[in-house]
């Protein structure tokens, strides 16, 4: 039921591109993805809640495509800042009752 | 600073005990959201509170309690406390009820506990 994030960990150099996938088994109605740095709490980058829809944020985009139940997450020209753990999570509902569901995690590493 | 208060920082007690972790919402948020986050390991939703009423479960184990009093601040009780139960616990706020996923959760620095 967990999401299923890939990879499970890169490692980068500053100014590489990365992408993260969340696949999920269960029907997605909306997306989040957080960041988390060792240590941190986890911090909100961006929510998408339709199908085909895509958000920006600087240099971080994401994409969601509902009918595939998947969403990806673009780092373009990676930055050390980028450097933690991002997690994908879904709110399910199941007969009235809802859940929070964060995926696997991926760990990314930028090098300088 | 995500506004959202926790405490203790870290906690460290003995099998078998309780422990009461505390939680202090953003100014207006009226949603509390608990997690375990064990070693490595991913974000486990644990329990909601919408405005004082449970409004959502996940895993939560039955020695595992929560309440959100009226001035909203949070409390997760931990009874009978084992040994994997060490972990870290967040806690996090939003300013609504969430439904099709609007609800930013803003998260606490989390507190540690050790179960020795």
């Amino acid at each position: 039921q967990q999401p299923v994030q890939s990879p499970q960990a890169v490692i980068l150099r500053e100014g590489e591109d990365a992408v993260i996938n969340c696949s999920s088994s269960k029907a997605l109605y909306s997306v989040h993805w957080y960041r988390q740095k060792h240590g941190e709490a986890p911090v909100f980058l961006m929510i998408l809640l339709k199908g085909g829809e895509q958000k920006g944020h600087d240099k971080i985009s994401a994409s969601f495509n509902e009918k595939k139940q998947q969403s990806s997450l673009y780092l373009t020209a990676s930055q050390l800042s980028y450097s933690g753990t991002y997690f994908c999570g879904t709110e399910l509902s199941t007969s009235g009752t809802y859940k929070y569901i964060f995926g696997t995690g991926t760990r990314l590493k930028v090098l300088a | 600073d995500s506004g959202v208060t926790q405490t203790p920082k870290h906690l460290i007690t003995a099998t078998g005990q309780r422990v009461t972790l505390r939680c202090s919402p953003r100014s207006g948020d009226l949603s509390v959201y608990w997690y375990q986050q064990s070693l490595d390991q991913g974000l486990q939703f644990l329990i909601q509170y919408y405005n004082g009423e449970e409004r959502a479960k996940g895993n939560i184990l039955e020695r595992f309690s929560a309440q959100q009093f009226p001035d909203l601040h949070s409390e997760l009780n931990l009874s009978s406390l084992e040994l994997g139960d060490s972990a870290l616990y967040f806690c996090a706020s939003s300013v609504r009820v969430t439904s099709g996923g609007y609800n930013e959760q803003f998260f606490g620095p989390g507190t540690r506990l050790t179960v020795l």
